[in-house]
């Protein structure tokens, strides 16, 4: 059975940096083809793919690239994603996901609620 | 803005058919890059209801369906049933936005 759950702060303040944990089972990121990937969500508006990352390699989004930087913990079946200098744009339910082997999502967690507030 | 287009609403009727469309351009779609469809019904995770274009992952009815042309993709909906009441989005690759999901569409079951 494959689950993915996210977990991190649900407010931070402006000009933080936001550290994000997917904690996943049923599958490893030690498998070549498989990734996780985040995608984010503002209240009431569009799905925005951010970062995915395989056994050997990291994709970001190019709008946020600078921003952004995904890492994993295959020993502890975590993928990490920090984004630094949030702002209340940044608001917003973030996904972890599986990607089975395309960039496609097939597993997607629950979500968590990020309010960027001072 | 996403540089895929999607319709923000589309409404039909039970048992009626409606397709969403997913507009983008030679730089994603129309450069032969897959499309995938989610459906997100309220207060949930987006759930995969096709990839690759067109295949249904296990569980989907077959009510649903994707399709692509030139620089568009189509989701259709079949037998529409209320349950189908949801957003959808499409997703591509676009060689300058990377990853990309389309800017979702509201099914409404009159």
């Amino acid at each position: 059975q494959i689950t993915l759950k996210e977990s991190g702060p649900t407010l931070v303040k402006p000009t933080q940096t936001l550290t994000l944990t997917c904690s996943f089972s049923g599958f490893s990121l030690s498998t070549s083809g498989e990734g996780v990937g985040w995608i984010r969500q503002p209240p009431g508006k569009a799905l925005e793919w951010l970062a995915l990352i395989y056994w050997d390699d990291k994709r970001y989004s190019p709008s946020l690239r600078r921003r952004l930087t995904i890492t994993k913990d295959t020993s502890k079946n975590q993928v990490v994603l920090t984004m630094t200098n949030m702002d209340p744009v940044d608001t917003a339910t973030y996904h972890c996901a599986l990607a089975p082997g395309g960039d496609y999502f097939d597993y997607w967690g629950q979500g968590t609620l990020v309010t960027v507030s001072s | 803005q996403s540089v895929l287009t999607q319709p923000p609403s589309v409404s039909g009727a039970p048992g009626q058919r409606v397709t969403i469309s997913c507009t983008g351009s030679r730089a994603n779609i129309g450069a032969g890059y897959d499309v995938h469809w989610y459906q997100q019904l309220p207060g949930t995770a987006p759930k995969l209801l096709i990839y690759t274009n067109y295949i249904r992952p296990s569980g989907v009815p077959d009510r649903f369906s994707g399709s692509n042309s030139g620089t568009s993709a189509s989701l259709a909906i079949s037998g529409l049933q209320a349950e189908d009441e949801a957003d959808y989005y499409c997703q591509s690759y676009d060689s300058l936005s990377g990853s990309v999901f389309g800017t979702g569409t509201k099914v409404t079951v009159l």
